[in-house]
């Protein structure tokens, strides 16, 4: 089946370090989420990604959706104690249908 | 207004007894989803609603998974005969519409199966 993959794992980084997670899927994706878990709480959303190539911006956070719509990526500047938590892709992978599979996620650590 | 909301947040069960997890949507939102989420992995789909119709139950492990939406609105998801394994947050979540939509997770229930 299809998989949906997250590098790094874990990262551990002191305030004000920058911070990038990777996902990859196995297949092609109509459209991809991505989701912010903190410690204890559930997936909040953050931004979906629909186009080719695309890139969004949401104040430190810059979201791209790769070309061939198999991979995208979450790039944190200057990260804060806030941005700790897990944080999960989650694709769409056939037009129409509402099945999101999720990333396995890349749990931030930030250090003050 | 109110989230998603789930009960009981917290199920102890004995190996062997079914159980009955509950979600309570968004108000007005037309679509229902229930995920397993694994401690330190990401939610697991199992199964989603379009009003009261189940759309995909790929992904519920075996029929001792059954869910239901019988009004379009409040969810359950029973598991018969359950198991050790079957321990895992039951996630629920809902979207405004049909794909695609950001989905609005609602606390979780954290079953235990002794």
């Amino acid at each position: 089946g299809q998989q949906v993959m997250q590098i790094p794992q874990y990262q551990h980084v002191q305030e004000g370090e920058d911070f990038t997670t990777y996902c990859n899927s196995s297949t092609t994706l109509s459209n991809i989420q991505w989701y912010k878990q903190r410690p204890g709480g559930h997936p909040v959303f953050l931004i979906q990604l629909v186009k080719s190539g695309e890139v969004k911006k949401q104040k430190r956070l810059t979201f791209q959706f790769g070309e061939a719509k198999k991979n995208s990526s979450l790039h944190i500047t200057a990260t804060q104690t806030t941005d700790v938590g897990t944080y999960f892709c989650a694709g769409n992978p056939n037009t129409g249908f509402q099945k999101l599979v999720f990333g396995t996620g890349t749990r931030l650590l930030v250090s003050p | 207004g109110a989230g998603v909301s789930q009960s009981p947040r917290y199920k102890v069960t004995k190996r062997g007894q079914d159980v009955a997890l509950r979600c309570d949507p968004i108000s007005g939102h037309v679509s229902l989803y229930w995920y397993r989420q694994a401690l330190g992995q990401g939610p697991e789909f199992l199964t989603y609603f379009n009003y009261e119709a189940q759309q995909d139950k790929s992904g519920l492990p075996n029929d001792r998974f059954s869910a239901e939406r019988p009004e379009g609105s409040i969810s359950t998801l029973t598991i018969q005969r359950t198991e050790q394994r079957d321990s895992a947050m039951y996630r629920c979540a809902s979207s405004l519409g049909t794909a695609p939509y950001e989905q609005y997770f609602g606390p979780g229930t954290r079953l235990t199966v002794t």
